[in-house]
């Protein structure tokens, strides 16, 4: 069975500092990743995916992140946080084997804040 | 283009009621898939409808059952209403079933209150 754990509930970062967000992922076959933001009192926006092409995937609002195998990870990283950063971030995995089946795995979230 | 919608945006039930969710998916998306996210926890997937057809179904029991009409617009309809039932029920539409390649746009959800 697939499962994604997201290391850390909360995070707190200053304004123009580095964002790491973990990501672990469990599946017995290569799965697709994604990341998705939620704003408050806003549905959730896709970020980045990653499909086993390039491990390095690049997304939206400078975010990116990198598919590691040997980790089972797929950390969500922005070299400078700016305050409209400010949102929860879920991490989601779906499995290429389910057919057409591919429901979307998903983590608790991290609350990422971002301190002036 | 309009986006996905839902309605309505809040609602407050009594346990044991039934409720009807809707959902307006985005122009050209033929798949609906729905969520309930509890508070402070990621969404769960509750089913999905392709081309008007059950295309997959989370761990809810039967009291959890849906709709999607030829103009590909959806319903979620939960009987016998409990309190754990108490959440945020998120829509969302893509161009197709296959996550990697549909991108999946979300409405703002509907909040729905048990009590």
């Amino acid at each position: 069975a697939q499962s994604v754990t997201q290391l850390g509930s909360h995070v707190s970062v200053s304004e123009g500092a580095l964002v790491l967000l973990r990501c672990n992922y469990s599946s017995s076959v290569p799965p697709y990743l994604f990341w998705y933001v939620q704003y408050p009192n806003q549905g959730l926006q896709l970020l980045l995916k990653y499909t086993s092409a390039a491990t390095l995937v690049k997304g939206i609002n400078g975010f990116e992140a990198e598919f590691k195998k040997s980790e089972t990870s797929f950390h969500l990283t922005k070299p400078s946080a700016h305050m409209s950063d400010a949102a929860e971030y879920f991490c989601a995995v779906s499995s290429p084997n389910a057919g057409n089946n591919r429901k979307l795995i998903w983590g608790l979230g991290t609350s990422l804040a971002v301190n002036p | 283009e309009t986006g996905v919608t839902q309605s309505p945006t809040h609602l407050i039930k009594t346990r044991g009621q039934q409720v009807t969710l809707r959902c307006s998916s985005q122009s050209g998306h033929n798949t609906v898939s729905w969520y309930q996210q509890a508070l402070g926890q990621g969404p769960q997937f509750i089913f999905q409808y392709y081309r008007e057809e059950e295309n997959g179904r989370g761990n809810f029991p039967p009291r959890f059952s849906g709709l999607q009409f030829p103009n590909y617009s959806s319903e979620l309809n939960v009987n016998a209403l409990e309190l754990d039932d108490s959440a945020l029920y998120l829509c969302a539409s893509s161009l197709g079933r296959q996550t990697e390649l549909y991108e999946q746009y979300f409405g703002p959800g509907t909040r729905l209150t048990v009590t």
